[in-house]
Order: structure tokens, then sequence, then C-alpha cells
């Protein structure tokens, strides 16, 4: 079952704007991690944050991690028309061994120009 | 980046027939490979795990033999759709790891099944 949620499920928003989309999970991690999808594609690995990490940068993209809240936010700053995507987060849990990560629903971010 | 491929990108076939999607890893031995399912505007469900040379672990509630998922080498896994059924119609994706992937999680840019 998935034990990601993800808010906003959309998100529309202009060209130069930024924006944050939130995930919250439910059990302990390994490490929390987002993924780009442009409809009907693959995922895009897009930034990993270790569950000893609280904030981590990667050009424009910003993501936080808090264990104690079991939440993560991504940060997308100066958003452009290309950005338009779904975004998930996925969690790797420490009951689970392999790496099977577990995804949340998703934001469908819409960047107008 | 490491690159994973999968084949075919989509595929139409009939009620009760069998399918096979090969997932590949093209520069890196994927010790790992995983195989989720994705309905329209929804998340990726995980359907499997496969380790090289030893048997899928299913998540519960997937018919293992009604998929079946083959990793016989480092760079190839398959998964077979067997008597496929309309319900089956879905997005298929599968992601790779290895030893020399950096901890990092492939994927490959998915397949579409139509059951007609």
């Amino acid at each position: 079952s998935q034990q990601g949620e993800e808010d906003p499920q959309a998100l529309s928003i202009q060209e130069g704007e930024n924006a944050t989309m939130n995930c919250s999970y439910k059990t302990s991690i390994n490490n929390l991690q987002w993924y780009r999808q442009n409809s009907g594609r693959g995922l895009v690995h897009l930034i990993l944050i270790r569950s000893n990490e609280r904030e981590k940068h990667s050009g424009r993209l910003r993501v936080t991690l808090d264990t104690s809240k079991k939440s993560s936010s991504l940060l997308i700053t100066a958003s452009r028309a290309a950005d338009t995507a779904s975004y998930f987060c996925a969690t790797d849990a420490k009951e689970t061994s392999g790496s099977r990560l577990t995804f949340g629903e998703g934001t469908q971010l819409t960047v107008n120009p | 980046g490491a690159v994973v491929s999968q084949h075919p990108s989509w595929v139409i076939c009939k009620s009760g027939t069998s399918v096979k999607i090969e997932c590949r890893s093209l520069d890196f031995q994927a010790t790992t490979m995983f195989w989720y399912r994705q309905f329209p505007k929804q998340s990726l469900m995980l359907m499997a795990t496969s380790n090289e040379g030893s048997k899928a672990t299913y998540e519960q509630g997937v018919e293992k033999d009604k998929f079946l998922i083959n990793h016989a080498s480092l760079t190839l896994s398959t998964l077979t759709v067997t008597s496929a059924h309309p319900e089956d119609s879905s997005f298929y994706i599968c992601s790779a790891m290895g030893p020399h992937s950096g901890n990092t999680i492939y994927f490959g840019e998915g397949s579409w099944l139509t059951v007609v």
C-alpha cells in the first residue's frame, strides 16, 4: 500500500514563481527521494535526501526533510514551463530490505508561460 | 546517467494472449530490478522485486502466476502478463539498481499495455 501522501494534488503557477510540494509518510525511513514524471513517460530521479539530512539543494531544487514530522518538501524556484510534470516522493523504509520504494500519490504541477 | 531501457514502449494485445515486456540496464549490472504498475493519474504501485538468478518477490495482492518475472541476467528482466484481460491494461515501469549505480534507482521509460 502507498504510505506517502502529497499535497497539493495539483498546483498551477505562473512562470517565474516558486512551487512547493509536500510529502508525508508513516514509517521510519533510510532516505526519501523525489522523482519527476512527464505525462506517459518514465520517472526521472531528482534528488535523494538521507534520514540524517535536513536540507539539500540541487540547482533550482531545494528539498527539506523533517523526520520528527515524517514530512518532506520540494521547492522549485523560478519555475519554467518545462517544469510542468508530476512530482512524486518515494520513501525507502527501514523496515524493508532491498531499497523497495513506496511512492506518494504525486503532485501535478502546471507552470503557465 | 545510467540508462534503463524498456521494450516495447507500447503494445496492444487481444484478451487471452500473453505479452512480454523487457527491461534492460544498458550501462551497469542490475542485481535488483523492480516492476511497477501505474494507472492513469495515479501513483506507482510496486508489483515485485527481482534479484538476478533468483525468484521474484511479489507484493501482496499481485498474482505471481499471472505476472511472470524473470531476471536471468544482470542486464535483463522480463515481465510476462499471461492470459491478459482488459483490466490488465496499464502503464508498466521497471527500475534497476546495482552495486555500481551509486545507490540510485534508475527507471525505464515505461510500457503502455492495452488489452482489447
